[in-house]
């Protein structure tokens, strides 16, 4: 079956930088795209970008720009996304999601697909 | 603040049916499809509907989605106490180039 597992929960410093892994199984890894979205303690989800296994390029959420990077490593069928400048408002679950109808060949528009199924999510802590 | 406004909760008893709403405006679920997922607390969020009404295979039809103009809502008929868990909605925002979420709604089995 469909499958995404994530790296282990991190600790980290305001200021520094966190890579999150998500690695996927059960399907051609390289055939649909990978969503990144994150739930703070006690808000909403919210979507950080997403990335093209096949070619690597991505599209960010504007409020994101210049903090994330998303990359892939298609040999062992792994997206990560790694945020930097952290601060205490990036303490939050993370996860992954492979989108459930847009491929990298054929996307017909953006928001007409879905995040089926997500990773089992990372929570990331910032503190000093 | 989330984009879509959810109620914060709602509640039934076993066997009833509850409807959880989700608002939106003209960028967002008023020019696109409206998908909700459900969410039990240390699991990972689970895709419910999609395209507005469509149920991925093995989702029971308990569950139905509709959609109106900037507004749209899940029922959930039967109520099972396995049902009790965090909705969400989610539509793409043209204006914002974003995908936005409602606030989710906690539902309680009585």
């Amino acid at each position: 079956q469909v499958q995404l597992v994530q790296s282990g929960a991190e600790v980290k410093n305001p200021g520094a930088s966190v890579k999150v892994s998500c690695q996927a199984s059960g399907y051609t890894f390289s055939v649909y795209y990978i969503h990144w979205l994150r739930q703070a303690p006690g808000k909403g989800l919210e979507w950080l970008g997403w990335i093209n296994p096949n070619s690597g390029g991505t599209r960010y959420a504007q409020k994101f720009h210049g903090r994330v990077t998303m990359t892939r490593d298609t040999s062992i069928n792994t997206a990560y996304m790694d945020l930097s400048r952290l601060t205490s408002d990036d303490t939050a679950v993370y996860y992954c999601a492979k989108d459930g109808y847009c491929t990298t060949t054929n996307c017909p528009g953006i928001g007409e697909n879905w995040f089926d199924p997500w990773g089992q999510g990372t929570l990331v802590t910032v503190s000093s | 603040q989330s984009v879509l406004t959810q109620p914060p909760s709602a509640s039934g008893t076993p066997g009833q049916r509850v409807t959880i709403s989700c608002s939106g405006s003209n960028s967002d679920i008023g020019s696109h499809s409206v998908y909700w997922y459900q969410h039990l607390p240390g699991t990972a969020p689970k895709l419910l509907i999609y395209r507005n009404y469509q149920r991925p295979s093995g989702v029971p039809d308990r569950f139905s989605g509709s959609k109106s103009g900037t507004s749209a809502s899940l029922a959930i008929s039967g109520l099972r106490s396995e049902d009790e868990a965090h909705y969400y909605c989610a539509a793409w925002d043209n204006s914002l180039g974003v995908w936005v979420f409602g606030g989710g709604t906690k539902l309680t089995v009585l």
